[in-house]
């Protein structure tokens, strides 16, 4: 099963919206980490988490952290139709795992100008 | 600097050939990772090197899948005998280091596309 579930699977927003993605995992971790992908290859890192962190910034991005519901969200605030993209969320269990991430499957951001 | 890649960026094959993918890390990154990406899935954690350690095997799905590297540089993957369901995009990720309570961000290469007629 997935350690990390993206939801909603697909988002369709107007350029200048905020866009609000979720992630849920199962097992404990020591961070959370978000990525984007452009046209299915190269991934590109967003922002990290850490486990005792709740919020974390970075420009237009807000990530949030509920370890006691096992959840994350991904906010982008003021989006543009570059921001169209698919958004990862990984989980790192740490510990003897550390370093080996846990994707979920993804939602996909479509930005109309 | 240069980021990580990938050689090739494409490879079709006939089911039952081998194939060997390759990874140039970021110079300097002790870790090295390869993920394999399904359509519209995400990654799945395949094998993962730091250093002079043994690799973590974890992830690899059949014993036809195999990985080696040289150092802390490039890293090939191979897939003996391919099968229709070997078909995916191969991810390789590089970070500086892997250490207890250090979080290292991966630097993903634009991956190889793998069809397997």
């Amino acid at each position: 099963s997935q350690q990390g579930e993206e939801d909603p699977q697909a988002l369709s927003i107007q350029e200048g919206e905020n866009a609000t993605m979720n992630c849920s995992y199962k097992t404990s971790i020591n961070n959370l980490q978000w990525y984007r992908q452009n046209s299915g290859r190269g991934l590109v890192h967003l922002i990290l988490i850490r486990s005792n962190e709740r919020e974390k910034h970075s420009g237009r991005l807000r990530v949030t952290l509920d370890t006691s519901k096992k959840s994350s969200s991904l906010l982008i605030t003021a989006s543009r139709a570059a921001d169209t993209a698919s958004y990862f969320c990984a989980t790192d269990a740490g510990g003897t795992s550390y370093g080996k991430l846990t994707f979920g499957q993804g939602t996909i951001l479509t930005v109309h100008p | 600097g240069a980021g990580v890649s990938q050689s090739p960026s494409n490879k079709v094959t006939e089911k039952g050939k081998d194939v060997e993918l390759r990874c140039d890390p970021i110079s300097g990154h002790t870790a090295l990772y390869w993920y394999r990406q399904r359509l519209g899935q995400g990654l799945e954690f395949l094998i993962y090197f730091q250093g002079n350690s043994a690799p973590d095997k974890s992830g690899l799905p059949s014993d036809r899948f195999s990985a080696e590297r040289t150092g802390e540089s490039v890293s090939t993957l191979t897939i003996q005998r391919t099968q229709q369901e070997d078909s995916a995009v191969y991810l390789c990720a590089s970070s500086l280091r892997r250490r207890r309570g250090g979080l290292d961000e991966q630097f993903f290469g634009p991956g190889t596309r793998l069809t397997v007629l």
